[in-house]
C-alpha cells in the first residue's frame, strides 16, 4: 500500500523549532518529498530524500529512515510566514513522477 | 519564476455547464502531466495522469467521462469538467516535471478554484 500519515495540525511560536513527522508504507520506495502549501496556493517544493539521513537547506531540514518508513521536516527559527500546510509525499508504485500525498500538516505559527 | 502555468485562476459556473482548465509547461516539454483535486482543508488527491498523444489514465473513483483530459502538445494539457455540479467545486491543480532531468521535483501550477452554483 501507499499509506502516508502525518499529524493534522501543529502550532508553534515564532523563533521556535518544530518537527513534522511523516510515516509511510510503500512496496517500492523511490524517495520522499516535502512540499509547502499556503492556503489557496499551489504547493512548492521543499526537499527530496532518497537516502537515509538528514538533508539541510537553510532553516529547513528533512530526515529519512527507509528501514523505519519514517521522515520528518524540521523547521528552525520559525517565522510567521511559515504558517502553511506541509505535505509529505512519495512517488506512486506505478510511476516516479506520479506523487501521492499524505493529508498534510497545517502549521500555525503564532507571535 | 513559475515553470507551470494554469488558467484560469478561478472560475464560477452554473450547474450543468462545462469548464475547461489549461495547464502549460512554460520552458520545458512535459510528456506527462498530472491533475490533482483538493477540497478545503484536505490534501491533494491525484485524479489522473495526462499523457501526450495518448489517453489519460485515471485514478480509481474518478469518472473519465466527467473529467475529460486532452494532452495535445508537449506543453499543454487541458482538463474539462463536464456537466459540472456543486459537488465538483474544488481547487484543481496540475503538475509537471522536467522528465529529462533525473529525480526532478514536480512543479505545480497555481491552481484553479472552481465554484459551481
Amino acid at each position: 500500500g501507499q499509506n502516508i500519515d502525518q499529524p493534522t495540525e501543529m502550532t508553534a511560536t515564532e523563533g521556535a523549532i518544530v518537527q513534522i513527522n511523516c510515516t509511510y508504507q510503500t512496496s517500492g520506495f523511490n524517495g520522499l518529498f516535502w512540499y509547502q502549501q499556503h492556503a489557496g496556493e499551489a504547493p512548492t517544493f521543499l526537499s527530496y530524500n532518497v537516502l537515509d539521513g538528514l538533508e539541510e537547506k537553510g532553516r529547513f531540514s528533512s530526515f529519512l529512515s527507509r528501514s523505519k518508513g519514517y521522515s520528518y521536516l524540521l523547521l528552525k527559527e520559525l517565522q510567521m510566514k511559515d504558517s502553511a500546510s506541509y505535505l509529505c509525499g512519495h512517488p506512486a508504485n506505478t510511476g516516479f513522477q506520479k506523487l501521492v500525498f499524505g493529508t498534510g500538516t497545517r502549521l500555525l505559527v503564532s507571535p | 519564476g513559475a515553470v507551470v502555468s494554469q488558467h484560469p485562476s478561478w472560475v464560477i459556473c452554473k450547474s450543468g455547464t462545462s469548464v475547461k482548465i489549461e495547464c502549460r509547461s512554460l520552458d520545458f516539454q512535459a510528456t506527462t502531466m498530472f491533475w490533482y483535486r483538493q477540497f478545503p482543508k484536505q490534501s491533494l488527491m491525484l485524479m489522473a495522469t495526462s499523457n501526450e498523444g495518448s489517453k489519460a489514465t485515471y485514478e480509481q473513483g474518478v469518472e473519465k467521462d466527467k473529467f475529460l483530459i486532452n494532452h495535445a502538445s508537449l506543453t499543454l494539457s487541458t482538463l474539462t469538467v463536464t456537466s459540472a455540479h456543486p459537488e465538483d467545486s474544488s481547487f484543481y491543480i496540475c503538475s509537471a516535471t522536467r522528465a529529462s532531468v533525473g529525480n526532478s521535483p514536480l512543479h505545480f501550477g497555481n491552481g484553479t478554484r472552481l465554484t459551481v452554483t
